[in-house]
């Protein structure tokens, strides 16, 4: 079993649809949890960042994690063509990080 | 700043074949990773270093992985001899390593050698 498990997709939406992305983990040892947004032949980088259980948001996006029941939520509101990508989920004990596969995820305009 | 560089960008080589990659961390960043991506597999962490010193190699596949960080602004990751399950993109990660007060640590990927063993 991995650590970290996403649904790989794809995932096609039409433009301004929110966008729910979902992770599972069974590693309760890291504490952090991270998105890294990752375009086509491009390294991942960093999106979105929390720790504790409860929502995050920044823009339009939004970070929730569950941590009874193991879960790590992105929703993306009013999504956009130039948030097609794929998006990673992430634990980290702060030097380590343990990616999920990723999700792929096209928006049309 | 230039961000993570990484070497070549694409490579493609014959089976049995030695591969170097190489990789130049961001200036002031302690902590450097290496990671394989492939549809099947994901990301996967291969080894990283702290301060030049390997403190996790689990994820090096075999004995023909091998990397090293002779100093800060250098690294190599060799393959040798290659075969085509080798076949994959190999990141580079920096970041600042250990800083007192900081909950965590982003990582700054560089933009991946593309690898195909033929």
């Amino acid at each position: 079993q991995k650590e970290v498990e996403q649904d790989p997709g794809p995932l096609s939406v039409p433009e301004g649809a929110i966008v729910s992305l979902n992770c599972t983990y069974s590693n309760s040892a890291f504490q952090y949890f991270m998105w890294y947004r990752q375009y086509s032949r491009k390294g991942p980088e960093l999106l979105m960042y929390t720790y504790s259980s409860g929502n995050k948001e920044d823009g339009r996006f939004t970070a929730q994690v569950d941590k009874s029941s193991k879960y790590i939520s992105l929703f993306i509101r009013d999504s956009q063509p130039s948030d097609s990508a794929t998006y990673l989920c992430a634990q980290t004990s702060y030097d380590k990080v343990i990616f999920g596969p990723g999700t792929s995820l096209s928006v049309i305009p | 700043d230039a961000g993570v560089i990484q070497s070549p960008r694409h490579e493609v080589t014959e089976m049995g074949q030695e591969v170097t990659l190489r990789c130049k961390p961001i200036s002031g960043h302690n902590s450097l990773f290496w990671y394989r991506q492939t549809m099947m597999r994901g990301l996967e962490l291969l080894i990283y270093f702290n301060n030049n010193v390997p403190i996790d190699d689990s994820g090096m596949p075999e004995d023909r992985f091998s990397a090293k960080m002779p100093n800060a602004s250098f690294s190599t990751l060799k393959i040798q001899p290659s075969e085509p399950r080798d076949s994959a993109v190999y990141f580079c990660a920096s970041t600042w390593g250990y800083r007192a007060g900081a909950l965590y640590n982003e990582q700054f990927f560089g933009p991946g050698t593309r690898l195909t063993v033929l």
